[in-house]
């Protein structure tokens, strides 16, 4: 069990460019989760999926989002034409619908840190 | 009205006290119960789960739940410098997919 890796770190953009972000969950979870969290914010559900099926979005969540699990294993998340309102730490968690079935906890990973200027 | 509502704090307790942290929420459907601790700059990592009205004991902390009131709260016990921290309240709804998160507790533990 190595954790959930989200990668990269940290990205810096220009308001305006697109960017793409990273996760690969814990090997064997099924369900992957992406929020986002701003300063003194809980974290903003955003979307997840079970395998490779994207379950649930955000209304809150704009056209310029959009995330991707092809395989079932790793996500992307892009988000188009970047704004500074974007900035914020995003997060990728997974879990395992097993013997807790849809109940069992979220594992987070480490964060990505968007900051558009 | 938020699914999830917690106070905001800070809360403020001396080494060897008692911690209590509130949480409410509006689904009353709801199913699954989480807290999650938050070190500044960092991810939310889990501390308790629970499922069932009444209390769930792990060491120094103890999750309660109950249903009728949709509430929830964690009692952190002998509290040490180093649970200074935000906790989220994490709550599963009814559709058992997304988890609503409240704003979080800061928490300060002062020796």
């Amino acid at each position: 069990d190595t954790g959930v890796s989200q990668d990269p770190r940290h990205k810096i953009t220009k308001r305006g460019q697109n960017v793409t972000f990273r996760c690969d969950p814990i090997s064997e979870h099924n369900r992957l989760y992406w929020y986002r969290q701003t300063l003194g914010q809980g974290p903003e559900f955003l979307t997840y999926f079970q395998n490779e099926a994207q379950l649930e979005k955000s209304r809150l969540l704009s056209d310029r989002f959009s995330a991707e699990r092809p395989k079932g294993s790793f996500s992307t998340l892009e988000i188009q034409r970047t704004e500074q309102g974007d900035s914020a730490m995003y997060l990728c968690a997974s879990s395992l619908t097993g013997a807790l079935g849809p109940n069992s906890p979220l594992h987070f990973g480490n964060g990505t840190r968007l900051t558009v200027t | 009205q938020k699914e999830v509502e917690q106070n905001s704090g800070p809360l403020s307790v001396p080494e060897g006290a008692i911690a209590s942290l509130n949480c409410t929420y509006s689904d009353r459907g709801s199913q699954s119960f989480f807290w999650y601790r938050q070190y500044s700059g960092k991810s939310p990592e889990l501390i308790m789960s629970i499922y069932s009205n009444g209390d769930k004991e792990d060491g120094r902390f103890t999750a309660q739940l109950n249903k009728a009131s949709q509430y929830v709260s964690l009692l952190i016990r002998d509290s040490q410098p180093s649970d200074s921290a935000t906790y989220l309240c994490a709550v599963r709804g009814s559709t058992l997919g997304r988890l609503y998160f409240g704003r979080g507790t800061q928490l300060t533990v002062w020796p």
